[in-house]
């Protein structure tokens, strides 16, 4: 079965600054997605970036980037230029890439604060 | 498009009653699920369908139930409610298609067993 371990329960960070945060998973799969997901306040989860472990080159979607070390399975979110609006829980998620997009295997999550 | 709704928002319940989580989709996903979100835990997987007649168990299935006549409806039941089950619930749904990849949440319902 696979897991997936974020090691950082709380993390924190200053208002336009950059903060990355860990994520390791365990798989005896080859082929595979990699998400982060972020929970507000209000509670709900909103995708982030996304990861196919299929390509080599990093996911970016505007401040938010991931590095991807396969061999290592490790999936790190840098979010650069920190704004208030990021602080939330952070979430680190895996799926299959064949028939599993009905199930994903979460970390524990880390919490982000962003200070003014 | 609504996206996911889940109905309530909030429940209280007392040990040992009963009752149905609802949860529906409106963009003809053949993919739903149930996860619980306790503190420290993530999310963990409930019980999960790949279409219509079909479903599975997940890592937590214990004490729910799940059916899934429709492909829009994918409703949780808990026959008799335990102070265990205190837990925020979550609905996702995912497509086949070009977004196969991403599983869209409804926005939750906490539940409290007392």
């Amino acid at each position: 079965a696979q897991t997936v371990t974020q090691s950082q329960p709380e993390m924190s960070v200053q208002e336009a600054e950059t903060v990355t945060l860990s994520c390791t998973y365990d798989t005896s799969e080859s082929d595979y997605y990699l998400f982060w997901y972020k929970q507000p306040p209000s509670r709900q989860m909103i995708l982030v970036i996304r990861q196919e472990a299929y390509k080599q080159q990093n996911a970016t979607e505007n401040r938010f980037s991931v590095n991807f070390q396969k061999a290592a399975k490790s999936f790190s979110l840098k979010i650069s230029d920190s704004q208030l609006g990021d602080a939330a829980m952070y979430f680190c998620a895996y799926r299959s890439r064949w028939g599993g997009s009905e199930k994903l295997v979460f970390g524990k999550g880390t919490k982000l604060t962003v200070n003014p | 498009n609504a996206g996911v709704t889940q109905t309530p928002k909030f429940q209280v319940l007392k040990t040992g009653q009963s009752m149905t989580l609802q949860c529906a989709q409106d963009m003809n996903h053949e993919y739903m699920s149930w996860y619980r979100q306790d503190p420290g835990m993530g999310l963990r997987l409930i019980h999960y369908s790949v279409g219509a007649g079909i479903t599975d168990q997940g890592e937590v299935p214990n004490g729910y139930n799940v059916s899934r006549s429709t492909t829009e409806d994918f409703p949780l039941r808990l026959l008799s409610a335990a102070p265990s089950q205190t837990s925020v619930y979550f609905c996702a749904s995912s497509g086949t298609g070009a977004h196969t990849y991403e599983q869209y949440f409804g926005p939750g319902t906490r539940l409290t067993v007392t």
